[in-house]
């Protein structure tokens, strides 16, 4: 079974909306990634997030973790079309570089 | 700096026939994954690499699925024989050794068992 469940399965906004999605997992954790794939593409890395940290920004890009619920949050601001895409949430639970995919968002931006 | 290679693109073969996918990690990674993505569904890990060492194979179906690394670089995703289920796409992806660090992907092979 996967670890992380990413919450919404879909979510279709308006351009220059603000789209948030929430991962939540079932055990502790050394670290939390998130990764878009375009149709058809392979993995991007977005954002590594570590558990002793609460939130990290990377541009359009806000990362929150809190570990006592056992939950992430990705917030893309001032979307754009090119951000139609799918979003995964990996968890590592070990040192041993191994992550668990959840079966990800998928986010519809509307021009 | 070049990207994960993966080859072919794109396979298509009948049920019980054998069919085998490539990857090249980027140069330096230590770590190599084999991941299977079912439409819809997020990437399964089927077996990771350390240098030519397995690190975890638990989800690889072993009585058809076989991978290896020999020499510590590219890698072999083996199948024999294919069944139905195992349409999807095949991810190879690559990492510096250790936990903590990102996974770089390839592009993927979509496998269509008919």
């Amino acid at each position: 079974s996967q670890q992380g469940e990413e919450d919404p399965q879909a979510l279709s906004i308006q351009e220059g909306e603000n789209a948030t999605m929430n991962c939540s997992y079932k055990t502790s954790i050394n670290n939390l990634q998130w990764y878009r794939q375009n149709s058809g593409r392979g993995l991007v890395h977005l954002i590594l997030i570590r558990s002793n940290e609460r939130e990290k920004h990377s541009g359009r890009l806000r990362v929150t973790l809190d570990t006592s619920k056992k939950s992430s949050s990705l917030l893309i601001t001032a979307s754009r079309a090119a951000d139609t895409a799918s979003y995964f949430c990996a968890t590592e639970r070990s040192n041993a570089g191994k992550s668990t995919f959840g079966d990800g968002t998928t986010l519809t931006v509307k021009p | 700096e070049a990207g994960v290679a993966q080859s072919p693109r794109y396979k298509i073969i009948e049920k019980r026939q054998s069919v085998a996918f490539w990857c090249n990690p980027i140069s330096g990674h230590a770590t190599l994954y084999w991941y299977q993505q079912i439409l819809g569904q997020g990437p399964k890990l089927l077996i990771q690499f350390q240098n030519n060492g397995v690190v975890d194979d638990s989800q690889l179906p072993k009585d058809r699925f076989s991978a290896e690394r020999l020499k510590g670089v590219d890698s072999t995703l083996k199948i024999q024989p294919a069944k139905l289920e195992d349409s999807a796409v095949y991810l190879c992806a690559s990492s510096p050794p250790g936990g903590g660090y990102e996974q770089y992907f390839g592009p993927g092979t979509r496998l269509t068992v008919t």
